[in-house]
């Protein structure tokens, strides 16, 4: 089993639509999720760090289950330019709480929003 | 500006030719890392630093050396013992405190080819 798994995609959808987006972990060890954002040929940008209460930004809400070790992130109101891959990254803390330094990326989700 | 510079944007590489990637930050940050990710795929880490002088393998270090004499700096090579190179070349930094949450920041990457 990968460590960090996504629904690969593609997601077409049309603008306006709502889409979610699945990532599941295997080590529970695992203390730090994001999602982060890439374009074609660019570099990945962070869109939001998952937080155990769940947050929100706008028209995007990550959600974190422990329990089932998995994050989501669901876009409202998707616009033009939110077409690209989503990748869902986790991190592990080491004994101690200090950070392996090892953030571990899923194989990322593909959203293209379509007029 | 602060931020993390990957040189050069693309790099050709000839068949036994070892190749150097720069990464270089002025961020201040005492984590590096590099990434490598191919054609829809996510990123897979291939060494990590997380102080001068020392530096971690990550999933996927055959093939690659990489060293950390200065803070600022963490070049890769890829020698010729890796046999399938071609591919998106990602370096990034952060803070290493024992957070929990740990944003990356990315250079805009090298893509290397093979001849």
């Amino acid at each position: 089993r990968k460590e960090v798994e996504q629904d690969p995609g593609p997601f077409n959808v049309p603008e306006g639509a709502t889409v979610a987006f699945n990532c599941t972990y295997s080590n529970s060890a695992s203390q730090s999720f994001f999602w982060y954002r890439q374009d074609c040929r660019k570099e990945p940008k962070l869109l939001m760090s998952v937080y155990s209460s769940g947050n929100e930004d706008g028209r995007f809400t990550a959600q974190l289950n422990r329990a089932s070790q998995y994050i989501s992130l669901l876009i409202r109101d998707s616009k033009l330019s939110d077409s690209a891959t989503y990748l869902c990254v986790v991190n592990i803390l080491g004994a101690g709480g200090t950070s392996y330094g090892k953030l571990t990326f899923g194989q990322g989700t593909i959203l293209t929003v379509h007029p | 500006d602060g931020g993390i510079t990957q040189s050069p944007k693309y790099l050709f590489r000839k068949e036994g030719q070892n190749v150097t990637l720069s990464c270089e930050q002025n961020l201040n940050h005492d984590a590096m890392y590099w990434y490598r990710q191919d054609p829809g795929q996510g990123l897979r880490l291939i060494y990590y630093s997380q102080i001068v002088n020392d530096f971690q393998k990550g999933d996927i270090a055959e093939g690659y050396s990489v060293s950390r004499e200065k803070k600022e700096s963490f070049p890769l090579t890829v020698t010729s013992a890796q046999k399938n190179p071609t591919a998106f070349y990602l370096c990034a930094s952060s803070i290493l405190q024992g957070a929990t949450n740990e944003k990356l920041f990315f250079g805009s990457g090298t893509q290397l080819s093979v001849l």
